[in-house]
């Protein structure tokens, strides 16, 4: 299994500020993945972070709120621009070996749980 | 939209006890469905993969069934320990590609 690193686990933001969370997976992966779960709600994907260009964004999710970098096959981080409160949730680094192909399985970080004042 | 629904919320069993929960999800444009648990404050974790209509997985005590014709997968716990408390996430992926997570079923052992 592939180990992922994200942090930070947990923080406590102010109204209008960002915040930038980094995930580190321990070997060569195809692809990455950010989810966030509100409270309540399923885990819902945020976007594709792709290596060395633009991240492909789900709908309800655009750039300039969840600015995404994938600078090499292993690390990536989420920005969360101009929070608030709805922004409050955990978030999810995950990946996806390439010889799992399209079915495999998804490796998750611990998550960080923002919450925001 | 594509819904993927999970029964019941949540679930409080005795040590000992077997227990089961379900997964719904649309019948067409199947690929693939995926079981993890989630344990508080760790990653959530794959239990299984299926793929074929008919395919049952085991992983020690757990095992799951799934049906793509009438877009539903059980998973099953036999004898249930404290440590199978978690949150059980079922997530359906379709042939274009796109993973939907259901809400999940929160499982609670009692020693």
């Amino acid at each position: 299994s592939a180990v992922i690193s994200q942090k930070p686990s947990r923080d406590i933001c102010q109204r209008g500020t960002s915040l930038t969370i980094q995930c580190q997976v321990d070997s060569q992966v195809t692809m990455m993945f950010w989810y966030r779960q509100q409270p309540g709600q399923s885990l819902t994907l945020i976007a594709t972070a792709n290596q060395g260009s633009e991240a492909t964004y789900e709908s309800g999710f655009v750039i300039d709120k969840f600015p995404i970098s994938r600078p090499n096959l292993t690390f990536s981080t989420l920005t969360v621009s101009n929070m608030s409160p709805e922004d409050s949730s955990i978030y999810l680094c995950s990946a996806r070996r390439l010889a799992g192909g399209a079915a495999g399985e998804l490796f998750f970080g611990e998550g960080s749980r923002l919450t925001v004042l | 939209i594509l819904n993927v629904e999970q029964s019941p919320q949540s679930l409080h069993v005795q040590e000992g006890d077997s227990t089961n929960f379900t997964c719904s999800f649309p019948s067409s444009n199947f690929y693939a469905l995926h079981w993890y648990r989630w344990e508080t404050a760790k990653s959530p974790e794959a239990l299984f993969v299926m793929t074929l209509n008919g395919d049952e997985k085991k992983k020690g005590r757990i095992s799951a069934t799934l049906n793509t014709k009438e877009g539903y997968s059980y998973l099953y716990i036999k004898g249930s320990q404290p440590e199978d408390s978690a949150t059980y996430l079922c997530a359906f992926r379709s042939n274009t590609g796109k993973l939907i997570f259901g809400q999940g079923t929160t499982l609670q052992v009692k020693p």
